[in-house]
């Protein structure tokens, strides 16, 4: 079936890269996406890549995508402490891109 | 704030008591969505609208589950018999079609259910 992994937390210094990695199932998936979920705060489109693409950059922002071995990163250069927050990884379900397959979240830790 | 909106924030109900969730979509988009938040789990897809008719609805966990939209807006989450299985953050997003290929779509602040 359809499946989306992630590692459950991140821990780095200010000033570090981040990297969270997510690995999906579904390789008819046509957009992965990240999302970004911030305490009290409503989950908000970060990225996306199409799956034709291997990568993309968006200022601090780099997204890579290994489509043979269905694995999605993201990387946060120059890490903030309001980045803070928890990262979801996403596919969109097979054969119909409204439905949208979830990571469990990876909670990234920012330390001074 | 033409963000999408839930009610209420939070909701607590006893066991056996049904339970009606809120959600505005942004004015104009089409697609709407219900997910279930629970501590430790990602996101469960529950339902997805598109206009007033639901073409997915294969993530409702059992038929006390029901969800209805009206006039292609507000949709109402309904849960019948509360079970505390069903304590969770219940999400409501909406996204507007057709002009783009990717599908980004926007969460309401979700409404905390918990069934004592």
């Amino acid at each position: 079936g359809e499946d989306v992994e992630q590692s459950l937390f991140l821990s780095v210094r200010e000033g570090d890269s981040s990297v969270i990695n997510c690995t999906y199932t579904d390789s008819s998936s046509t957009y992965l996406y990240w999302y970004k979920q911030e305490p009290g705060a409503g989950l908000q489109l970060l990225t996306y890549i199409f799956s034709n693409m291997d990568m993309k950059q968006d200022q601090r922002l780099t997204v890579l995508l290994n489509k043979k071995d269905k694995h999605l990163s993201l990387r946060i250069a120059d890490t903030q402490t309001g980045d803070s927050a928890i990262y979801f990884c996403a596919e969109t379900g097979a054969g119909n891109n409204r439905k949208l397959i979830w990571g469990l979240g990876t909670s990234l830790a920012v330390n001074p | 704030g033409a963000g999408v909106s839930q009610s209420p924030s939070n909701k607590v109900t006893e066991k056996g008591k049904d339970v009606e969730l809120r959600c505005d979509p942004i004015s104009g988009h089409t697609a709407l969505y219900w997910y279930r938040q629970s501590l430790g789990q990602g996101l469960e897809f529950l339902i997805y609208f598109q206009g007033n008719s639901a073409p997915d609805k294969s993530g409702l966990p059992s038929d006390r589950f029901s969800a209805e939209r009206t006039g292609g807006s507000v949709s109402t989450l309904t849960i019948q018999r509360t079970q505390q299985e069903d304590s969770a953050v219940y999400l409501c997003a909406s996204s507007l079609e057709g002009t783009r290929a990717y599908n980004e779509q926007f969460f309401g602040p979700g409404t905390r259910l918990t069934v004592l």
